[in-house]
This record gives C-alpha cells, structure tokens and sequence, in this order.
C-alpha cells in the first residue's frame, strides 16, 4: 500500500541551531501534506500543512518544503529550542473519497540540547 | 470543549474482555477520526466519520473493532474479545467538514493495556 517514511529516526541538535527533518511520500496522487509535533504522553499537535500546488509554506519558525519532483518533504524549524525536543510526524492525504484519512510516517525523534 | 476528550485515558483489561473507548470531539467540528498507535510507531489509521455517518472503515483491522457516533458528538470505539495484539494508545481527532481536507486536531489517547 502507500507509506509516508522518514529518512533519519532521531535526530540531535544544540540549541539555537536550525533542524531539518525529512519525510519520502510514495502516493504521487497525495495533494495535502501535514507534520504534527507529538510530546510523550500527548496527542499529536498541529504544526503546519502544505498542499500540492504550493511548494513552501512558513509559520513561526517553522518552514514546509515540498519537492513533487522526488517526492520529499521536510520541515525546517529555526533557533531549535529545548521546547521542540518531540516525535515529529509527517502526514499525507490523498483527497479524492478518502479526504478524511491520513497516513502517517514512523516519526523522527527530535532532541535538543541545552 | 476546548479540545479533543477523551477517556478513559487508561485501561488495563484481560483478554477475551471487551472494551469501551469514548472520544469528545472539539464542539462545532462534524469530522471525527479513530487511530491506533502502537509503540514507537506512526498513527494507523481506522476509521472516520462526517456526522453520524463512516464512509471510510477501511481501517478497520477485523470485525472485533467497531465505533459508532450519535449526535454528531460523541464517538465510542468497541473492541470486542481484546487480544495482546490490540495493546496500543487509540487516539481521537476532530475538524471541520469543509468537503475537503481540513486540519486534524487530536486528543491525549487512551492508552490500552490488554493482559
């Protein structure tokens, strides 16, 4: 079936420095992308979405690339701070009947050191 | 409410037993959605309802799971004769129904243990 993967499973960085977490989609016919932040013991918390006729989205220190062409996304968040230390999932939908369902990536353990 | 509700947030049961998960949805969002998450795992996803109605139970992993939703509010989620292998956190999500894709908003989950 269609998979959402992520390239890197945990990824550690200082604080102050910029992140980068990446995500390979396999469904070319996905046109909505979404990465969620999940802390230990929570729900998944909305970050930012994107969809496929844009490719870059910003927020508060958060920026969506999405590239159709190899079919990749990351999220980029700046001035990384302890307080982003989580589970970073992206997520795909592909519209159509099925708008209501998401697949999820494995998710990227994201640290960050004081 | 102010967020997505749900409960119990633990459950601890023996297998064979069945259970009884409920989900409050964010007051105003038509759209809800069941998950299932194993450890250390992405969400799966199971089933989802605009209204009272599922149109997509393609999620659904065997006929021992079950959820319905009355009002437009209140969902619960049925597993019948639990097995060790339906041990997971089951979340919650909630949106508005524009027709489209709309942004998913989740609950905490109900963490559920079978023995």
């Amino acid at each position: 079936g269609e998979s959402v993967g992520l390239h890197l499973p945990t990824l550690s960085v200082q604080e102050g420095d910029n992140s980068i977490i990446n995500c390979a989609y396999s469904n070319s016919a996905s046109d909505y992308f979404i990465w969620y932040k999940q802390e230990s013991g929570k729900g998944p918390q909305f970050i930012i979405d994107i969809r496929s006729n844009m490719d870059k989205r910003q927020g508060q220190r958060v920026t969506v690339l999405l590239n159709k062409t190899v079919k990749h996304l990351s999220l980029q968040i700046a001035a990384t701070q302890p307080g982003d230390s989580a589970v970073y999932f992206c997520a795909e939908n592909a519209g159509g009947t099925s708008y209501g369902k998401l697949t999820f990536g494995q998710g990227t353990i994201l640290t960050v050191h004081p | 409410g102010a967020g997505v509700s749900q409960s119990p947030s633990n459950k601890v049961t023996e297998k064979g037993k069945d259970v009884e998960l409920r989900c409050d949805p964010i007051s105003g969002h038509t759209a809800l959605y069941w998950y299932r998450q194993r450890l250390g795992q992405g969400l799966e996803f199971l089933i989802y309802f605009q209204g009272n109605s599922a149109p997509d139970k393609s999620g659904l992993p065997s006929d021992r799971f079950s959820a319905e939703r009355t009002g437009e509010s209140v969902s619960t989620l049925t597993i019948q004769r639990t097995q060790q292998e339906d041990s997971a956190v089951y979340l919650c999500a909630s949106s508005f129904d524009s027709g489209g894709v709309d942004i998913q908003y989740f609950g905490a989950g109900t963490r559920l243990s079978v023995l």
